[in-house]
């Protein structure tokens, strides 16, 4: 079985403008979360998504969204880019709530 | 803020030795899991360990769960140089369903 897979691998964007980050599930998983790491660190939770709905946000700023669609795949959305917003963006899914986590190769964006 | 925090930040040693690497925590925890990260990639699942559960295995992986110390330990045994990358543990602090992460310890392994 295919693992997460997220595209794109990188993305270079300059200030202000507007990113989308996609993330496809481990087949029959039904919860998708998002973490950002920021080099040096340990990954930082963003979102939960499970049956398409929102189950938990982390400390994130509301220029951060995400959504789940009806095939479980999800898109994370970041508004109004700063320079700090330069990280690995991982995705990870799982057959449920409090269920193990299995992480994809993570989208790495750059922000000049 | 970090919930768990692994120590020692940096680790090197020679192939064949044992890596241990220590997870210390702030809050009660339903489980605790292991991940490795090799250079800034996604992370891969270790093992994980219950409240109620106080040691496992998986191959050459030993963890270890003190509740009363809020503490757990990764050993490697027969370390190899494949195994060099990043170690973290992550906990779900009040038995929330949301893995939180500590900084990571980073493991070299020489051939």
């Amino acid at each position: 079985d295919a693992g997460v897979t997220q595209s794109p691998t990188h993305l270079i964007k300059t200030r202000g403008q507007q990113v989308t980050l996609r993330c496809s599930p481990i087949s029959g998983h039904k919860s998708v979360s998002w973490y950002q790491q920021v080099l040096g660190q340990g990954p930082q939770f963003i979102f939960q998504y499970y049956e398409k709905e929102e189950r938990g946000r982390g400390n994130f700023p509301d220029r951060f969204s995400a959504r789940q669609f009806p095939n479980y795949s999800s898109e994370l959305n970041v508004n109004a880019l700063l320079l700090g917003d330069s990280a690995l963006y991982l995705c990870a899914s799982s057959l449920g709530l409090r269920e193990t986590q299995y992480f994809g190769p993570g989208t790495r964006l750059l922000v000049l | 803020s970090q919930q768990g925090e692994e120590d020692p930040q940096a680790l090197s040693i020679q192939e064949g030795e044992n890596a241990t690497m220590n997870c210390s925590y702030k809050t009660s925890i339903n489980n605790l899991q292991w991940y490795r990260q090799n250079s800034g990639r996604g992370l891969v699942h270790l093992i994980l360990i219950r409240s109620n559960e106080r040691e496992k295995h998986s191959g050459r992986l030993r963890v270890t769960l003190d509740t009363s110390k809020k503490s757990s330990s990764l050993l490697i045994t027969a370390s190899r140089a494949a195994d060099t990358a990043s170690y973290f543990c992550a906990t779900d602090p009040g038995g929330s369903y949301i893995p939180t992460f500590g900084r990571g310890t980073s493991l070299i392994v020489h051939p």
